[in-house]
């Protein structure tokens, strides 16, 4: 089993819509994550980190769940400029071993 | 200030050859990364330095692949006898490496082409 696994996508999507993505991983004893956002051949960077309670900024919300070992991102009201790629991160031993999903992408259409 | 700092931001090399590529990391930051990404493909781990730690060397794909760093500065991965699969962005990103929440910031990577 991968350590995080992402659906690839693509999720085509119009604007306005709500979209959301889910991210698993393998090591249970993870205990941060994060959502970085990744434009067309450009490097990655950072979106939001995922904390325990779940957090928003914006139109954008991530979830973690804890018992299904998955972390998700919700991202309300798209907008053209929303189109990337997202990629997931998990932070694998807490010792900032971070490991990337494959990332999924998503246009917004006009 | 300065970002992460990769070189060079393009090669292109003949199979066979050896390439070195490099990596300047934030001042101060003591974890280091490279990654691949073949096109349109997600990032792909290949090793981790952390500090004066020994390095996480899981996700190099064979023993033609090896990266050094020295202290916490500068970091050169090296590919030896370049095969045209080789052909990627070599992505580098460093961080604080302090606390779980520690952002990892990454360098424009460079894109290898092997021909």
């Amino acid at each position: 089993r991968k350590e995080v696994e992402q659906d690839p996508g693509p999720f085509n999507v119009p604007e306005g819509a709500t979209v959301a993505f889910n991210c698993t991983y393998s090591n249970s004893a993870s205990q941060s994550f994060f959502w970085y956002r990744q434009d067309c051949r450009k490097e990655p960077k950072l979106l939001m980190s995922v904390y325990s309670s779940g957090n928003e900024d914006g139109r954008f919300t991530a979830q973690l769940n804890r018992a299904s070992q998955y972390i998700s991102l919700l991202i309300r009201d798209s907008k053209l400029s929303d189109s990337a790629t997202y990629l997931c991160v998990v932070n694998l031993n807490n010792n900032n071993d971070m490991r990337f999903g494959a990332g999924t992408r998503l246009t917004v259409k006009p | 200030g300065a970002g992460v700092s990769q070189s060079p931001s393009n090669k292109v090399t003949e199979k066979g050859k050896d390439v070195e590529l490099r990596c300047d990391p934030i001042s101060g930051h003591t974890a280091l990364y490279w990654y691949r990404q073949r096109l349109g493909q997600g990032l792909e781990f290949l090793i981790y330095f952390q500090g004066n730690s020994a390095p996480d060397k899981s996700g190099l794909p064979s023993d033609r692949f090896s990266a050094e760093r020295t202290g916490e500065s500068v970091s050169t991965l090296t590919i030896q006898r370049t095969q045209q699969e080789d052909s990627a962005v070599y992505l580098c990103a460093s961080s604080l490496g302090e606390g779980a929440f520690t952002e990892a910031f990454f360098g424009q990577g460079t894109r290898l082409t092997v021909v």
